[in-house]
């Protein structure tokens, strides 16, 4: 069965980066889609971007442009989103999500989560 | 960016009521248009996708219609555990947009 196992928690100082990890199981890695959603103490779901493990080809979301970086390992079946320049805003829920089909980009397993907390 | 818009925003219902939630997108997105359940504390699930594709696993209680810019998603018969909060999501376009999210509650 599909698995996506996420890295733990995380506290981070303002101004530093954090990255998280997504490994997945269960299914052809280089087949689907991987996408990065992050949720807010309280708030809805805010779409980050999205990884091919493929070719390794990304997009992000503009307000995470300069900040973000969605990397994957295809040895290990391992997704990775690197977040820099962070401040108390990002203090988050971090989900990976994999695509529900090969070739669709609509996330249909989720990953546990991983709580960054931004605070000094 | 398209914005996605679900009403209402919280629904109160009693355990075997018949539910719809509906989500608007500001420019038409053809079918590419996903549900998602979400309790406290955990992961969203996967409903629906295409519209109205049942993704692996998911009871037929739930269904999903639309195309373009409007959709619902439909509940029946209400059980305890299907009180949730519920995002709609457009895939149509990056970036991918997720509606504001509607609270369902016990009555």
């Amino acid at each position: 069965q599909v698995q996506l196992v996420q890295s733990g928690a995380e506290v981070k100082k303002p101004g530093a980066s954090v990255k998280v990890s997504c490994k997945a199981s269960g299914y052809s890695f280089t087949n689907y889609y991987m996408h990065w959603v992050r949720q807010a103490p309280g708030q809805g779901l805010e779409w980050m971007g999205i990884i091919d493990p493929s070719g390794g080809s990304t997009t992000y979301a503009q307000k995470f442009q300069v900040r973000v970086t969605m990397t994957r390992d295809t040895s290990t079946s391992t997704v990775y989103m690197e977040l820099s320049s962070l401040t108390s805003e990002d203090t988050a829920v971090y989900y990976c999500a994999r695509s529900s089909i090969v070739g669709g980009t609509s996330p249909g397993y989720w990953g546990q989560g991983t709580l960054v907390t931004v605070s000094s | 960016d398209i914005q996605m818009t679900q009403s209402p925003s919280s629904l109160s219902a009693s355990v075997g009521d018949r539910v719809t939630i509906t989500c608007r997108a500001s420019q038409g997105i053809s079918n590419y248009l996903a549900w998602f359940q979400q309790k406290p504390g955990k992961a969203p699930k996967s409903l629906i996708y295409s519209a109205s594709n049942l993704q692996s696993g998911v009871p037929s209680k739930f269904s999903g219609s639309g195309s373009g810019t409007d959709f619902t998603l439909t509940i029946s018969s209400l059980q305890p555990e299907d009180f949730a909060t519920y995002y709609c999501l457009q895939y149509k376009t990056y970036p991918i947009t997720f509606g504001q999210g509607t609270r369902l509650e016990i009555e």
